[in-house]
């Protein structure tokens, strides 16, 4: 079975600061991994993807995420946060065959200080 | 990105009554999905569809009903509404082929 772990439920950054949000998965088969963010009262948008091509795939609003299989890892990061980040990001991951299904992680409120 | 519509957008419901959640989309994808939220948890899948006439449970157990009789249309329905059903519903789509889900700006359910 597939999971996905982030750690802290809760990130608080300076605006201009790194952000880093950390997501560890488990699958018996090669992923696809996703990070998706909901802003509040609306669904989720995706942010970005890795489906075994390029290790570190570029997403939108400046936000990446490197796939590292020895460490089962797929970190999200931003070199300088803003205002308009804060929000719920989730880390999903699928199996690389057959039906996509996702299986989320419980999320990371990502909270930006002025 | 495919263009998904869910109504009610909010709903608060009397417990025991029956509620229709709608959920259409406009690309034509094959693949449909309901989850469901509850508020600052993770999302669980509770109903996904391959195309028309398919319907399968997902790894929620949920009262929940889906049906699928045309493309663009997946409605979820509760037949007898509980306090505890007090959840947001997540509508979502993928194409045939492709690996991307897109979901759309969910319904939150409120059983009082």
């Amino acid at each position: 079975a597939q999971s996905v772990t982030q750690l802290g439920s809760h990130v608080s950054v300076s605006e201009g600061a790194l952000v880093l949000l950390r997501c560890n998965y488990s699958s018996s088969v090669p992923p696809y991994l996703f990070w998706y963010v909901q802003y509040p009262n609306q669904g989720l948008q995706l942010l970005l993807k890795y489906t075994s091509a390029a290790t570190l795939v570029k997403g939108i609003n400046g936000f990446e995420a490197e796939f590292k299989k020895s460490e089962t890892s797929f970190h999200l990061t931003k070199p300088s946060a803003h205002m308009s980040d804060a929000a719920e990001y989730f880390c999903a991951v699928s199996e690389n065959t057959g039906f996509q299904k996702l299986v989320f992680g419980t999320g990371t409120r990502l909270l930006v200080s002025p | 990105e495919a263009d998904i519509y869910q109504t009610p957008r909010y709903l608060v419901i009397g417990t025991g009554k029956k509620i229709t959640l709608e959920c259409s989309q406009t690309m034509g994808h094959d693949k449909m999905y309901w989850y469901q939220q509850d508020p600052g948890m993770e999302l669980h899948l509770i109903h996904y569809s391959y195309g028309v006439n398919s319907t399968e449970k997902g790894d929620l157990s949920s009262e929940s009903t889906v049906s699928r009789i045309r493309t663009e249309h997946f409605p979820l329905t509760l037949e007898s509404a509980r306090p505890s059903h007090t959840s947001q519903y997540l509508c979502a789509t993928g194409q045939p082929s492709g690996n991307t889900i897109y979901f759309g700006e969910g319904s939150w359910l409120t059983v009082v």
